[in-house]
């Protein structure tokens, strides 16, 4: 069965630095999506994109925030300049809404420390 | 702007008893209502929708407009049903934005 997979599944880096995220969408899905989980907190939607753009963001999906779907079949999350706060779990998630409406395939995860 | 509340962070029940793990919701227009799963070491996924109406792993919601309520039931719990339970709403806008409850830990006493 497909998955989406995603990488690093963990990553430490500087407050400062530039951190990018990884995620191969399943292949025949329209929608990809961000969403993170601050520890002990609840999902959050970052932002989704469709046909080579943003359809929506959060208010957390500040300047700081990018998407980007380079080649066709990654869809990456670049965070500019980390801060303490960014320190959670990163979820990638794909979908098709033409199959089966509202049923959003996640990846496992991308946990990003920040020091 | 829409909310999902899971009053429970924690539940636990023995197996063979009836298990009910609560969610209400605020949206002031119609939304879509779901039920993710995440069991140990597993990623998110899909447990139910409320369109569907349908019974996945002995486990049913039903949406409940006038109370905003779609809790989550199964008549007998089995010790494979441990697992961190998420309620979730789609305002239905075309796109499959999700908002998440705080969850539930659902977890089974042999």
């Amino acid at each position: 069965e497909p998955e989406v997979t995603q990488t690093p599944s963990h990553q430490v880096t500087q407050m400062g630095q530039e951190v990018i995220l990884r995620c191969v969408p399943i292949s025949n899905h329209l929608y990809f999506y961000w969403y993170r989980q601050i520890l002990g907190q609840k999902v959050e939607f970052l932002v989704s994109f469709y046909n080579n753009e943003i359809s929506e963001k959060s208010e957390i999906f500040d300047d700081q925030f990018s998407v980007e779907r380079p080649d066709g079949s990654n869809f990456t999350l670049k965070i500019r300049s980390t801060k303490l706060e960014d320190s959670a779990m990163y979820f990638c998630a794909s979908s098709n809404p033409g199959t089966k409406a509202g049923e959003l395939f996640f990846g496992e995860g991308s946990r990003l420390t920040v020091l | 702007a829409q909310r999902v509340t899971q009053p429970e962070k924690l539940l636990s029940v023995f197996k063979g008893a009836p298990v009910e793990l609560k969610c209400n919701y605020s949206y002031s227009g119609s939304p879509e209502l779901f039920w993710y799963v995440q069991y140990s070491r597993q990623r998110l996924q899909l447990l139910l929708r409320h369109i569907s109406r349908e019974s996945i792993k002995g486990f049913t919601a039903d949406l409940n407009k006038g109370e905003t309520s779609f809790h989550l039931k199964k008549p007998f719990a089995q010790e494979e049903d441990s697992a961190m339970y998420y309620c979730a709403l789609n305002p239905g806008s075309g796109n499959e934005k999700l908002t998440f409850g705080t969850g539930t830990r659902l977890t089974i006493i042999p």
